[in-house]
């Protein structure tokens, strides 16, 4: 059982905007940053989301995040082929001593 | 280029060991904290294990506590995970993980992998 928990799937057409909810507790998003990961088929993950909505260079605009209490978002617009991946949450867990994951959403483009 | 490169990886009895490596190259290693990540054949991540900077500090998650075991050697660039006692569940791709910085200041962001090692424990 992850301790932050993402639908398993997500899906949309080319050009729409899809969202991925990320849910935790006090202890990990609500005390902490969220960030978020993209993992392309047979790939490494890849930061995509950095303390809750900041982009490293080089990830298109896009790609957005948000946090508010102890839930978070990513959303992508002007949804593309590539963008056919899984999408993790993370953040560090004051309890746990330790980072935890969500258990990832798989975006489908349709 | 910056680069991250894991090897180590293998077939082990359960039981057996493992030392697992993470040759570090286009940036200065020493000021970074590092980390593993793992991931079960079509399974989701889990953080592994993390170590400071001089090596004088580390955590790890609950399920590998006093098994595996994380160390560096700046002078050498590499990262190291001394797996003992694996087991089934061990099974995985091992990543190696650096931790950005906001100015000096470890950030919590993971923001180079590696493309990761094979760890397979079974009879």
């Amino acid at each position: 059982q992850s301790v932050l928990t993402q639908p398993p799937s997500a899906s949309g057409t080319p050009g729409q905007r899809v969202t991925i909810s990320c849910s935790g507790s006090f202890s990990n998003i609500g005390n902490n940053h969220v960030y978020w990961y993209q993992q392309l088929p047979g790939t490494a993950p890849k930061l995509l989301i950095y303390r809750n909505t900041q982009r490293p260079s080089g990830v298109p605009d896009r790609f957005s995040g948000s946090k508010s209490g102890t839930s978070a978002s990513l959303a992508i617009s002007g949804l593309r082929s590539e963008d056919e991946a899984d999408y993790y949450c993370a953040a560090w867990d004051d309890s746990l001593s330790g980072y935890v994951f969500g258990p990832g959403t798989k975006v489908t483009v349709l | 280029e910056v680069q991250l490169v894991e090897s180590g990886g293998g077939l082990v009895q359960p039981g057996g060991s493992l030392r697992l490596s993470c040759a570090a190259s286009g940036f200065t290693f020493s000021d970074h904290w590092m980390h593993w990540v793992r991931q079960a054949p079509g399974k989701g991540l889990v953080w592994v294990s993390r170590i400071t900077t001089d090596g004088r500090s580390t955590s790890q998650a609950a399920s590998v506590k006093g098994r595996l075991s994380i160390s560096r050697d700046n002078a050498k660039n590499t990262l190291f995970l001394q797996m003992d006692g694996l087991r089934a569940e061990d099974t995985a791709m091992y990543y190696c993980v650096r931790e950005g910085l906001s100015g000096t200041v470890p950030n919590d962001s993971f923001d180079v992998w590696g493309q990761g090692t094979m760890v397979i424990v079974s009879p």
